[in-house]
């Protein structure tokens, strides 16, 4: 099974709608992260999550983080076609023993039809 | 303040030869990380670099290499491309590699391997 798990897979809304996406560590959190990478891109960095119940928003985008059940959903308000991309959560799982390492969810395919 | 910036940006070569990836990290930050994207596998992490020295490495053959210049910069090698080093090759540059840095992607190389 997956160290992170994210769902859904995909997504598809109509502009407009609001839509969440989860991420659950099967380890402990350190920090939670927030990329949306479109196709053969690099990843653009959204938002950081570390305190448990910490929540986090930028424009229409909200991540809030459960410490306890080590899951992070992001929540898009009133989705528009620039959101459309690959969400991706990327967690640290070692602290302060991390050393640059990122383990990172699949992915989440999300389409916004206008 | 300027990106990561990774060259070449698409690289095509045959089985057996080798490669070399170039990174060069925002500005301040001395942390450099490499994963590989693959549909496949999703995002791997690679090996971490600070300060020029690895203090980080992931679960990867040892064909594939990595190292830091005292200017920051990092150059990653693969050698003995097999098929399977078809990848989008990202680096990432944080300030300390801390896991609560948060850490900025390149656009990535497209490596193809024929």
């Amino acid at each position: 099974s997956q160290e992170l798990e994210q769902s859904p897979q995909s997504l598809i809304v109509q502009e407009g709608k609001n839509l969440t996406i989860n991420c659950t560590s099967s380890k402990t959190l350190y920090g939670l992260y927030w990329y949306k990478q479109k196709y053969g891109e690099g990843l653009i960095f959204l938002m950081m999550l570390q305190k448990g119940g910490e929540e986090k928003s930028h424009e229409k985008i909200t991540a809030k983080l459960d410490e306890k059940k080590q899951q992070s959903s992001l929540h898009i308000t009133a989705s528009q076609p620039s959101h459309a991309g690959i969400y991706l959560c990327g967690a640290d799982n070692a602290g302060g023993t991390s050393y640059g390492k990122l383990t990172f969810g699949q992915g989440t395919i999300l389409t916004v039809h206008p | 303040k300027a990106g990561v910036t990774q060259t070449p940006r698409y690289l095509i070569k045959t089985r057996g030869q080798q490669v070399t990836l170039s990174c060069s990290p925002i500005s301040g930050h001395r942390s450099v990380s490499w994963y590989q994207q693959t549909p496949g596998q999703g995002l791997q992490f690679l090996f971490e670099y600070f300060s020029e020295t690895q203090r980080n490495k992931g679960n990867f053959p040892g064909r594939f290499s990595g190292r830091q210049f005292s200017n920051s910069r990092s150059e990653m090698n693969v050698s003995t491309l097999e098929l399977g080093d078809s990848a989008l090759y990202l680096c990432a540059s944080s300030r300390e590699g801390k896991g609560n840095q948060p850490q900025h992607f390149g656009d990535g190389t497209r490596l193809s391997i024929l």
